[in-house]
């Protein structure tokens, strides 16, 4: 059973940087079968797919356009988990932030962490 | 606003059968699976329908989706007080080269 446990903090302040691990159980951020994603909710942007990464050999990127510039998503193979950093945040990135995965082969999230809510204020 | 439409609410009596639709375009649903997440506030979204119509292990046959085109919909028959939740459309888009998301629907049982 794949189990994801989101960590970090719930308040960021405009123009920092927001930080969350997802720590991975009962399976390999490295697994040439698996892909990690990060999506984020909030009422006024719904359910909004972020970016991935998954390793076929080598480490591989995809990010969502509407934060291509700002995004960075992680693994450490040390720890298995896999990290999301968000620059240069403003109050419009307030959402909860979820973990997922994905197989290969599959386009669906099959297993979720369980969300942070993140706020950005001052 | 999202790329796939979903109607915001729905509702039915216990035993009733209630349908949610959900519209996209060639890029997503017309050349893509579409799956269906349940989500009761407060908790993360759980996989209902993957691959169209495939239900994961533990989702009761009372639940089902079809997709024809590019719409799609899901169908809850025999109505419970335990689905009153959310439901969200999702697909892979072509266009932008990621997964897209309906609003969601919020299903209501009177």
């Amino acid at each position: 059973q794949v189990q994801l446990q989101q960590s970090g903090p719930g308040l960021v302040k405009p123009s920092q940087t927001l930080s969350l691990t997802c720590a991975i159980s009962g399976d390999s951020v490295s697994s040439n079968t698996a892909i990690w994603n990060w999506i984020r909710q909030s009422p006024s942007r719904g359910l909004e797919w972020l970016g991935r990464t998954y390793y076929r050999s080598k480490w591989y990127n995809d990010y969502a356009i509407s934060v291509k510039s700002r995004i960075t998503i992680n693994p450490d193979t040390s720890k298995n988990q896999f990290s999301l950093q968000l620059n240069s945040v403003t109050p419009e990135d307030t959402s909860v932030y979820y973990c997922a995965r994905t197989e290969m082969g599959s386009r669906f999230f099959d297993y979720w962490g369980q969300g942070t809510l993140v706020t950005v204020s001052s | 606003q999202s790329v796939l439409t979903q109607p915001p609410s729905a509702s039915g009596t216990p035993g009733q059968r209630v349908t949610i639709s959900c519209s996209g375009s060639n890029s997503n649903i017309g050349g893509n699976t579409v799956n269906w997440y349940q989500q009761i506030p407060g908790t993360a979204p759980k996989l209902l329908i993957y691959n169209n119509n495939q239900r994961p292990s533990g989702v009761p046959d009372r639940i089902s989706g079809s997709k024809s085109g590019t719409s799609a919909s899901l169908a809850i028959s025999g109505l419970q007080s335990e689905d009153e939740a959310d439901y969200y459309c999702a697909a892979w888009d072509d266009s932008v080269k990621g997964y897209v998301f309906g609003k969601g629907t919020k299903v209501t049982v009177l």
